[in-house]
């Protein structure tokens, strides 16, 4: 079955250190991969997606992701963390047409001081 | 710009009561979406919808019902609630694009405790 897993249901990071947030898909045909963002006591809003074309993707506040094939991966990354990122990161994928989305577990960024 | 909007945002209930959680959107966006939010599971989608009069099952549909009269407004109801369905639901909409390269837009969430 296709699926997505984010490793690691809580990240804690000091400011300004690099944030990592890890996403990966099962399945052999590459979907088209998005991440959303949810802060507190809110619906979740689009980060950035990946449909065609390049595979390093920027998206809202600095933050970037990497399609890769080979690794079935769509990593985010941001280089530098600040307080206002604290929030759920959620990765999602659609194999088909017609919008549904699967969605990873989410993982809760704590960014400390 | 009122976007996506869901009401109530919160609501207590008890066991084995009808309750119907509405959702609007100002966009005439052709698809719309009821997904539950629980700590582990992430997001799973109840039911979604391709237009007015054409809804169809998602991960988790069983004890939900949903209709779409018109293009603007996607109820969900509980008929006969449980604790089980205590959980955040999230209504969200999306242009429906064939390729599946939309964005969902999310509405922001209504907290429903079943007791």
């Amino acid at each position: 079955a296709q699926s997505v897993t984010q490793l690691g249901s809580h990240v804690s990071v000091s400011e300004g250190a690099l944030v990592l947030l890890r996403c990966n898909y099962s399945s052999s045909v590459p979907p088209y991969l998005f991440w959303y963002v949810q802060y507190p006591n809110q619906g979740l809003q689009l980060l950035l997606k990946y449909t065609t074309g390049a595979t390093l993707v920027k998206g809202i506040n600095g933050f970037e992701a990497e399609f890769k094939k080979s690794e079935t991966s769509f990593h985010l990354t941001k280089p530098s963390a600040h307080m206002s990122d604290a929030a759920e990161y959620f990765c999602a994928a659609s194999w088909t047409s017609g919008s549904r989305l699967t969605f990873g577990e989410g993982t809760q960024l704590t960014v400390n001081p | 710009d009122a976007g996506i909007t869901q009401s109530p945002r919160y609501k207590i209930t008890e066991t084995g009561r009808q309750v119907t959680l509405m959702c609007h959107q100002t966009w005439s966006h052709s698809y719309m979406f009821w997904y539950r939010q629980d700590l582990g599971h992430g997001l799973r989608l109840i039911y979604y919808s391709a237009a007015a009069d054409i809804t169809d099952k998602g991960e988790v549909p069983d004890g939900y019902v949903v209709s779409r009269s018109k293009t603007e407004n996607f109820p969900l109801t509980l008929e006969s609630a449980t604790r089980s369905q205590t959980s955040v639901y999230f209504c969200a909409s999306s242009r429906g694009l064939s390729s599946g390269t939309d964005t969902q837009y999310f509405g922001p969430g209504t907290r429903l405790t079943v007791l």
